[in-house]
């Protein structure tokens, strides 16, 4: 069945660092490829998403580019501030079904001043 | 606030309890989702509805658990007799599919209603 599978966290990084949260996926078929956020006490929110094979997401400076050959969509940020912190869900909706995503397990991120 | 809303957001309840949580989605959204989120883990699905229609359940929905969207608008999810393993964050999602395709694939979440079964 489909699969997400995420880099452990949590990822500890100083403001203005890089930051890189890895994903890689398996999924039968043309999946949508999404990057969901979750703040602390709050539902997930939508962060990014790409719909097909080179599409690059991109939003509040994250970026994550639907790699079809690695199955990757990696989530990348230049340079994090603390208000970043919160964990961050990569998710795909296979195509062909009922479009249910499939959810990795999340990782942390904690920034520090 | 048109978002996704969810009550109650907090739930404290003994073992063998009865509990039911409401979920509000975005009132254009035809299609309802409910998961459930342990510590640690991302959100698994439990069932959809579209419009008052449900029409996929998840393995992990034993007979304990029971959903309905009466009038395709809000939804409720009952748990009966309550266990220990029942504890989590129960999420509600919502988006739109108008005929065979989606117009978007995007969810969009209510805050969840976290259960404590003591």
């Amino acid at each position: 069945g489909d699969s997400v599978t995420q880099m452990e966290g949590p990822v500890t990084l100083s403001e203005e660092a890089f930051l890189t949260i890895n994903c890689t996926y398996t999924a039968t078929g043309y999946p949508s490829l999404f990057w969901y956020v979750q703040y602390p006490g709050e539902g997930l929110q939508l962060l990014l998403k790409a719909t097909k094979a080179d599409d690059k997401g991109s939003n509040k400076g994250f970026e994550a580019t639907y790699r079809k050959e690695t199955t990757s969509f990696h989530l990348e940020k230049g340079s994090v501030q603390v208000s970043d912190s919160a964990v961050y869900f990569c998710a795909l909706s296979a195509s062909g079904g009922s479009y249910i995503p499939t959810f990795g397990r999340g990782t942390s991120l904690i920034v520090h001043p | 606030d048109t978002g996704v809303s969810q009550d109650p957001r907090h739930k404290i309840t003994k073992r063998g309890q009865n509990v039911t949580f409401r979920c509000d989605p975005i009132s254009e959204h035809n299609r309802l989702y409910w998961y459930r989120q342990t510590l640690g883990q991302g959100p698994e699905f439990l069932t959809y509805f579209q419009n008052e229609a449900q029409l996929e359940k998840s393995r992990l929905l034993s007979d304990r658990f029971s959903a309905e969207r009466p009038k395709g608008s809000f939804s409720t999810l009952e748990i009966q007799r309550t266990e220990q393993g029942d504890s989590a964050m129960y999420l509600c999602a919502s988006n739109i599919r108008l005929g065979a395709l989606p117009s978007t694939d995007t969810q969009y979440f209510g805050p969840g209603t976290r259960l404590t079964v003591l």
